[in-house]
């Protein structure tokens, strides 16, 4: 059964910085693209940024470009996100999910259940 | 730019059909999508992958009532025999080479 198990969310100033990890299970993690996607409270999903399987391709939004990384250690199965000069505007609950490919996001084909952060004086 | 537009809402009842809609944007009607479905208060849940020849694939374990088809720009999300969890938005999705973009997503009433 394939799981993903996001953490490291919270509250944090603004201009702080924060890192998510998102834990995997029962699949081959190196084989997969993995992404973030976001979602402001009460408003739709957005895609954050995307790493390839090997690790050595990642993708961002235009929106946290210079601000956020992705980086993933297949021998840990997880996934993480480096979120730095943090916005009120970055508020949301933070999901990872797997892409069915291994090299650029295409299909998100299974979902964790999401991380809240919380950007806020 | 590559856009997906999706009615804000839809509404069908009980044990009926209903239709959802995804158009994607100007010289893109080749496009691939995906649907999800996302209930209240869960996490998103991955439905299919729709072709433009309106050829799909469903995730595991996703119901033989839910369908997708396609015309031109347009890529449709049929369920079929509505059950009341199947109330829940409905999220497109399609990608260029390095971004993905998310339609602004359909919430379905079950009445």
């Amino acid at each position: 059964e394939v799981q993903l198990l996001e953490s490291g969310g919270g509250l944090v100033q603004p201009g702080g910085s924060l890192r998510l990890s998102c834990e995997v299970s029962g699949f081959t993690f190196s084989r997969y693209g993995m992404s973030w996607v976001r979602q402001a409270p009460g408003k739709g999903l957005e895609w954050v940024s995307a790493i390839s399987g090997s690790g050595g391709n990642t993708y961002f939004a235009d929106s946290v470009k210079g601000r956020f990384t992705i980086s993933r250690d297949n021998s840990k199965n997880t996934l993480y996100l480096h979120m730095n000069s943090l916005r009120a505007e970055d508020t949301a609950i933070y999901y990872c999910a797997k892409d069915s490919y291994g090299d650029y996001p295409r299909v998100f084909d299974y979902w964790g259940q999401g991380t809240l952060v919380t950007v806020s004086s | 730019q590559l856009v997906l537009t999706q009615p804000p809402s839809a509404s069908a009842s009980l044990g009926a059909a209903v239709k959802l809609t995804c158009t994607l944007s100007s010289g893109h009607s080749s496009y691939a999508i995906a649907w999800h479905q996302q209930q209240p208060e869960k996490g998103p849940r991955y439905l299919m992958k729709l072709n433009s020849d309106g050829s799909h694939s469903k995730g595991d374990g996703i119901p033989d009532r839910f369908s997708g088809s396609s015309s031109g720009a347009e890529r449709y999300l049929t369920i079929s025999s509505l059950q009341s969890e199947d109330e829940a938005d409905y999220y497109c999705q399609t990608w260029g080479t390095g971004i993905v973009v998310f339609g602004g997503g359909t919430k379905l009433t079950v009445l």
